[in-house]
């Protein structure tokens, strides 16, 4: 168990609609990732918020946005799915802002758009 | 930019044999450089990480993994395999301000 929650753990939607995936890092993370895992793309990196404030942006699509809350915990929202957003999402999170701190992963949302 | 080839998406082994997963990785500076596994239904978890310092980096479970610049290359290797390390192994590559690039991953299979 790394200590990251994420939920829900399965989410089956349609297109058009929107979700939110919820994260709580680890107790005394302050950085919160946000990855997308699928067959075609691979492990891709999407955003990173520290302290609140976002802090790096990767592949992430303009129809996604995230935030992270003063407790800390951070909420992915996916707007607009299309069939393409099926993935496995993970979160993860780390004591500091720098990369080659250790990130820890929570055990993911499957995200199934029909 | 940075870039991380993993060669064979697929690797069986026997049990008992050594566990070799390659990586080879693409930087213009400097690269910090991560092993990261997946077991079925998890999440990644780091297995070991190279910054700087000693090149030849031991990490959870047996693994060990070489820095060689020359050779841009940072392998991952198990003396002796463990059903158990049945699972898909990620090598990522970043430096000090940009983000984490992670490989397409190669599956772990052991053989009886």
């Amino acid at each position: 168990d790394s200590g990251v929650t994420q939920t829900p753990k399965h989410l089956i939607t349609a297109t058009g609609q929107r979700v939110t995936l919820r994260c709580s890092p680890r107790s005394g993370d302050l950085s919160v990732y946000w990855y997308q895992q699928s067959l075609d793309q691979g492990l891709q990196f999407l955003i990173q918020y520290y302290n609140g404030e976002e802090r790096a942006k990767g592949n992430i699509l303009e129809r996604f946005s995230a935030q992270q809350f003063p407790d800390l915990h951070s909420e992915l929202n996916l707007s607009s799915l299309e069939l393409g957003d099926s993935a496995l999402y993970f979160c993860a999170s780390s004591v500091g802002v720098g990369y080659t701190d250790t990130q820890y992963f929570g055990p993911g949302t499957r995200l199934t758009v029909l | 930019a940075q870039s991380v080839t993993q060669l064979g998406s697929h690797v069986s082994v026997s049990e008992g044999a050594l566990v070799l997963l390659r990586c080879n990785y693409s930087s213009s500076v400097p690269p910090y450089l991560f092993w990261y596994v997946q077991y079925p239904n998890q999440g990644l978890q780091l297995l070991l990480k190279y910054t700087t310092g000693a090149t030849l980096v031991k990490g959870i479970n047996g693994f060990e993994a070489e820095f060689k610049k020359s050779e841009t290359s940072f392998h991952l290797t198990k003396p002796s395999a463990h059903m158990s390390d049945a699972a898909e192994y990620f090598c990522a590559v970043t430096h000090r301000d940009d983000k984490i690039i992670f490989g397409k991953g190669t599956r772990l299979h052991i053989l009886p």
